[in-house]
């Protein structure tokens, strides 16, 4: 079946414009996770979504972030006056729930350069 | 608290062993292990679970020491498809909501 898609797969933009991240997790998959990527670095848990729900934001790095998911489905993640510290690679995954029993299925992620 | 796993980088030929390591300064409830090649997603190669189960590839081999707060992942007769950044991701406890994720151990295979 599909697995998780992402687009766009790389987005260039202007110091001080709003991106808008798109995720579409395995159908099915109740929880939904962003994380970022440095080059060369690790990932870097963002926020989380069970349902539609966001219970733990406490990953995102500043009031310019914010993500929301609609229909137990598609999420989108906001990054508004983007900076260029926030360039990175943005990864989706989904899991069937959320739990340290399940295993998360990434998505291509979203190359973003901020100029 | 982020993970830290060992070594930070390994290169090895073809056939041979290597033992990656992380290492956590908390009680772990799980470890998952993942591999991302260069420019792909993370993908998952196993779970281990506080009490002993597992869950993954058949031909990954991984351990979990709870009260070392430890894991490892074996790669033994190494191939060029295992070249890659392998990442561990720890789970705190049951009710946490977050896999915690180390900076990786890029592994490199040689013919």
């Amino acid at each position: 079946g599909a697995g998780v898609s992402q687009s766009p797969s790389n987005k260039v933009t202007e110091k001080g414009k709003d991106v808008e991240l798109r995720c579409d997790p395995i159908s099915g998959h109740t929880a939904l996770y962003w994380y970022r990527q440095r080059l060369g670095q690790g990932l870097e848990f963002l926020i989380y979504f069970q349902g539609n729900s966001a219970p733990d934001k406490s990953g995102l790095p500043s009031d310019r972030f914010s993500a929301e998911r609609t229909g137990e489905s598609v999420s989108t993640l906001t990054i508004q006056r983007t900076q260029q510290e926030d360039s990175a690679v943005y990864l989706c995954a989904s899991s069937l729930a959320q739990g340290p029993y399940n295993e998360q299925f990434f998505g291509p992620g979203t190359r973003l350069t901020v100029l | 608290q982020q993970p830290v796993q060992s070594p930070q980088a390994v290169i090895l030929r073809e056939g041979e062993d290597a033992v990656i390591n992380c290492s956590s300064s908390k009680a772990l409830y799980s470890v998952h292990w993942y591999r991302q090649k260069h420019g792909e997603a993370p993908v998952f190669l196993m779970i281990l679970l506080k009490g002993g189960e597992q869950k993954g590839h058949e031909k990954i081999s991984a351990s979990f020491n709870e009260k070392k707060q430890q894991s490892s992942l074996y790669l033994t007769a190494s191939q060029l498809s295992y070249s890659g950044t392998y990442f561990c991701g720890t789970w705190e406890d049951q009710g946490a909501q977050k896999l915690v994720f180390g900076q990786g151990t890029r592994l490199t295979i040689n013919p």
